[in-house]
């Protein structure tokens, strides 16, 4: 089945430094999207990408889609403490009937800001 | 709009207990789902409905079951308990769009002992 990996696990930054993680499917996506879960918290929706090579901004955070719709990548620029908490990526695969609603989520990036 | 809400926030079982974990929606969506999260291992799809009277498994079924006769809820049981189980349990809804954005509830910190 389909399957999402994302690095790093973990990454510790100094308040101010710039953050990345990664995301790569091992089959094509249709689309990709990103959460925020803050400690002891729920996943929250951060955005969606569609199109082949998408880029979009959210204040301080830039994400790409890859030209060939099997990686992403979320970036922090200037990170600050409020960005503290687990990046999750999640893919949807090719459309397949019912099994086209499942999102297959990477296991996460846990962020840790040091003030 | 409440949302998502799931009941109880936390729950001790023994082994070979059941219990149902509860799960209620108020934004008229179609697509419901339930995740387990457990350390490390990111958030595992358990079981899925496309609509009231369609269900279908994801990842990780087994010992699970549900059942989806209202649009608003999707109730997600446990046979008979296993420690196996303990972890942390979120339900999720969205339109049935093509994969469209998911709202998470708070979740259910389940510890079987």
């Amino acid at each position: 089945g389909q399957q999402v990996m994302q690095i790093p696990q973990y990454q510790h930054v100094q308040e101010g430094e710039d953050f990345t993680t990664y995301c790569n499917s091992s089959t094509t996506l249709s689309n990709i999207q990103w959460y925020k879960q803050r400690p002891g918290g729920h996943p929250v929706f951060l955005i969606q990408l569609v199109k082949s090579g998408e880029v979009k901004k959210q204040k301080r955070l830039t994400f790409q889609f890859g030209e060939a719709k099997k990686n992403s990548s979320l970036h922090i620029t200037a990170t600050q403490t409020t960005d503290v908490g687990t990046y999750f990526c999640a893919g949807s695969g090719p459309y397949s009937g019912a099994g086209s609603y499942q999102l297959t989520f990477g296991k996460g990036t846990k962020l840790s800001v040091i003030p | 709009n409440a949302g998502v809400t799931q009941t109880p926030k936390f729950q001790v079982l023994k082994t070979g207990q059941s219990m149902t974990l509860q799960c209620a929606q108020d934004m008229n969506h179609e697509y419901m789902s339930w995740y387990r999260q457990d350390p490390g291992m990111g958030l595992r799809l358990i079981h899925y409905s496309v609509g009231a009277g369609i269900t279908d498994q994801g990842e990780v079924p087994n010992g699970y079951n549900v059942s989806r006769s209202t649009t608003e809820d999707f109730p997600l049981r446990l046979l008979s308990a296993a420690p196996s189980q303990t972890s942390v349990y979120f339900c999720a809804s969205s339109r049935r769009d093509k994969a469209v954005k998911q709202y998470f509830g708070p979740g259910t910190r389940l510890t079987v002992t």
